[in-house]
């Protein structure tokens, strides 16, 4: 069974800490993997994408790595904002089907505190 | 910010109420979804559409019923909401093509239904 799971469930930091965030997928065959960021009423923003290829991907103070061989990525968050407290979702595609689906992750729970 | 749109984005409504929930894309995306999304849960596709007059349903099993008559409109209809249908509604977008970043999948802000 395809599956995504993430953790820790929840996460509190203070402003100006780093964080990692952990996945563990079973998704086969795996085409890529995003990291999701979804503010509170709001959907899901990309935040990065890695292939099969790749181990690691930054995007401003977000770092990304993937392990292919393990099945595992983490997200690095580098000198948190308040605006960094929301749901960091990891989402495994699978190249199995014309339509790419995807299998989400129940998400990591971050706040910021100031 | 992605150009995807949904409205209303708060609905409360009485239980045997019919409601349409819209979703509009301005990108010329040929593939359309709907997901539902309960509080600490992982998404759930419940609907998807490949193009105009495509559309199937998702892994999780839903009482709604959704259209493709525009590219850039897919709207979703539950005939009379029961409390059971109390969550969030996601819609998304996405290219077709074989490369991977053409499965990247933009969400609209989403619909809060809330069924009394």
């Amino acid at each position: 069974k395809n599956q995504v799971e993430q953790s820790p469930q929840s996460l509190i930091i203070l402003e100006g800490k780093n964080c990692t965030l952990q996945c563990n997928y079973t998704v086969s065959p795996f085409s890529n993997l995003r990291w999701y960021k979804q503010d509170t009423g709001r959907g899901p923003v990309s935040l990065t994408i890695m292939t099969f290829s790749e181990n690691t991907k930054s995007n401003g103070r977000y770092t990304a790595t993937l392990d292919a061989d393990t099945k595992q990525s983490s997200l690095h968050i580098t000198a948190s904002q308040l605006s960094d407290s929301a749901s960091y979702i990891c989402v495994v595609s699978d190249r199995g089907s014309t339509l790419g689906r995807l299998y989400f992750g129940r998400g990591t729970q971050l706040t910021v505190w100031p | 910010e992605a150009d995807i749109y949904q409205t209303p984005r708060y609905l409360v409504i009485g239980t045997g109420k019919k409601i349409t929930l819209e979703c509009s894309q301005t990108m010329g995306h040929d593939k359309m979804y709907w997901y539902q999304q309960d509080p600490g849960m992982e998404l759930h596709l419940i609907h998807y559409s490949y193009g105009v007059n495509s559309t199937e349903k998702g892994d999780l099993s839903s009482e709604s019923t959704v259209s493709r008559i525009r590219t850039e409109h897919f709207p979703l209809t539950l005939e009379s909401a029961r409390p059971s249908h109390t969550s969030q509604y996601l819609c998304a977008s996405s290219e077709s093509g074989t490369s991977a970043v053409y499965n990247e999948q933009f969400f609209g802000p989403g619909t809060r239904l809330t069924v009394l």
